[in-house]
């Protein structure tokens, strides 16, 4: 059962305009939401992470949107440039099981020149 | 900083051989560490969590007799695929705790003839 639901499992955006993600969680007990940036044949970056105390963290051109009593939470990638184009994936964890992730089925942004 | 590694980044075995692969924090030191296999297109899948010290702990339906985890420091955490077949090539991730974040090892592929 997973318990990070991710959309859209892919999408595609021109150069300069905006990607948007959105992630849902049931789990009350998370209290930390990351989003990961993968290349092909890579780990997972940590690109931007919040706690539910905020309802909005912006760092550079990635800015996370979060929705404590919808559960629901949001990337938006602004000013889409080539090298965006990756696999983003949404996480989220909680104090218990030594804070391990459940993760977002994953995104695959494709941004054209 | 905030960096993990892994060795090696990619390996080929042969059927019923064993292979291990090791995850390093370099920068900081990790109570936890965490491995996770990723198929093709898909999200990362929890196999288990390291702790430093102590035995690991497996994620349902993962066989702890073969993939063999070893926390040996705060920095070291190897995972031995033992008695590999083909089923077990994959590529696997290691992930590195510090408070909340978790930091990625660049990942391993295994092949397995």
């Amino acid at each position: 059962q997973q318990q990070v639901k991710q959309s859209p499992q892919s999408l595609i955006v021109q150069k300069g305009g905006i990607s948007i993600i959105n992630c849902a969680y049931e789990n009350t007990a998370f209290d930390y939401f990351p989003w990961y940036q993968q290349f092909p044949g890579k780990g997972p970056a940590l690109l931007i992470a919040i706690r539910p105390d905020v309802s909005e963290k912006k760092e550079g051109r990635f800015t996370i949107s979060f929705n404590k009593s919808a559960k629901q939470f949001s990337l938006h990638i602004m000013d889409s440039q080539p090298g965006d184009s990756a696999t983003y994936f949404c996480a989220a964890s909680g104090r218990y099981g030594d804070y391990k992730l459940s993760f977002g089925a994953g995104t695959t942004v494709t941004v054209r020149a | 900083g905030a960096v993990v590694s892994q060795h090696p980044s990619w390996v080929i075995c042969k059927s019923g051989t064993s292979v291990k692969i090791e995850c390093r924090s370099l920068d900081f030191q990790a109570t936890t560490m965490f491995w996770y296999r990723q198929f093709p297109k898909q999200s990362l899948m929890l196999m288990a969590t390291s702790n430093e010290g102590s035995k690991a702990t497996y994620e349902q339906g993962v066989e702890k007799d073969k993939f063999l985890i070893n926390h040996a420091s705060l920095t070291l955490s190897t995972l031995t695929v033992t008695s590999a077949h083909p089923e077990d090539s994959s590529f696997y991730i290691c992930s590195a705790r510090e408070f909340y974040e978790q930091y990625f090892g660049p990942g391993t592929r295994l092949t397995v003839t």
